[in-house]
């Protein structure tokens, strides 16, 4: 199975600011990533696929890079909205896709 | 906008059986592949089913194989989830979410959400 790691786990970060949150996975998995992010008792949103690609109506301050085994998010100018929980996913394998354990962003 | 709406939850003992549900609406459900995913609370998110539009190809965690089972109705625009000899690590908010074809595969995303269900075991 292929495991996905996140880091780091938070991150504090003020209005304004750039981060970037990565994800490795345990073997190649090609492009095949998503990102997710899950505001306080909501359900998920997706955001990006293919490890670069916006979701239709998510905002250009949000950006995916990488390929292979590592991976990056990378939120500019942050928002207050934006403040929340970032999950990669890969989908590498029909039928088994994994998540990886949360990178928490708080003001 | 797409609508799903997970109902079914609730406290239940230990061994014992839940079935959750699923309505989908505002979508052509039997175009697309449907997945579970839930998450203990304070926890991540772990994917549990996937289920292709027309129920020829299913998939599970090890973590629930052999205790649930996946299931959809395309005339009633549901999915489902039987679940059997509950755990207290079955714990957990079930989300169904809709993915972003018609068939689950290498590439497939999750591109709407329900609002979950909340399934607690305990004794």
């Amino acid at each position: 199975d292929v495991q996905m790691t996140q880091s780091p786990s938070s991150l504090s970060a003020s209005v304004g600011d750039t981060v970037t949150i990565t994800c490795r996975a345990s073997q190649n998995i090609n492009t095949f990533l998503n990102w997710y992010q899950q505001r306080p008792g909501m359900a998920p949103k997706f955001l990006i696929f293919a490890a670069s690609s916006l979701q239709s109506g998510v905002p250009a301050r949000f950006s995916g890079s990488g390929s292979g085994t590592e991976f990056t998010l990378t939120i500019s100018n942050l928002q207050p909205e934006d403040f929340a929980t970032y999950y990669c996913q890969q989908s590498s394998t029909s039928h088994g896709y994994t998540f990886g354990q949360g990178t928490k962003l708080e003001i | 906008e797409v609508v799903l709406v997970e109902s079914g939850g609730g406290l239940v003992l230990p061994g014992r059986s839940l079935r959750l549900s699923c309505e989908a609406s505002r979508f052509t459900f039997d175009d697309f592949a449907m997945h579970w995913v839930r998450q203990a609370p304070g926890k991540g998110l772990e994917w549990v089913s996937s289920i292709d539009w027309n129920s020829d190809r299913i998939g599970y965690a090890d973590s629930v194989k052999g205790r649930f089972t996946i299931s959809r109705d395309n005339a009633k625009n549901s999915l489902y989830l039987q679940m059997n000899s509950l755990t207290i690590d079955d714990t957990a908010f079930y989300f169904c979410a809709k993915d972003n074809g018609h068939i689950a595969v290498a590439g497939s995303a999750f591109e709407d959400w329900g609002q979950g269900t909340l399934v607690t075991v305990s004794s």
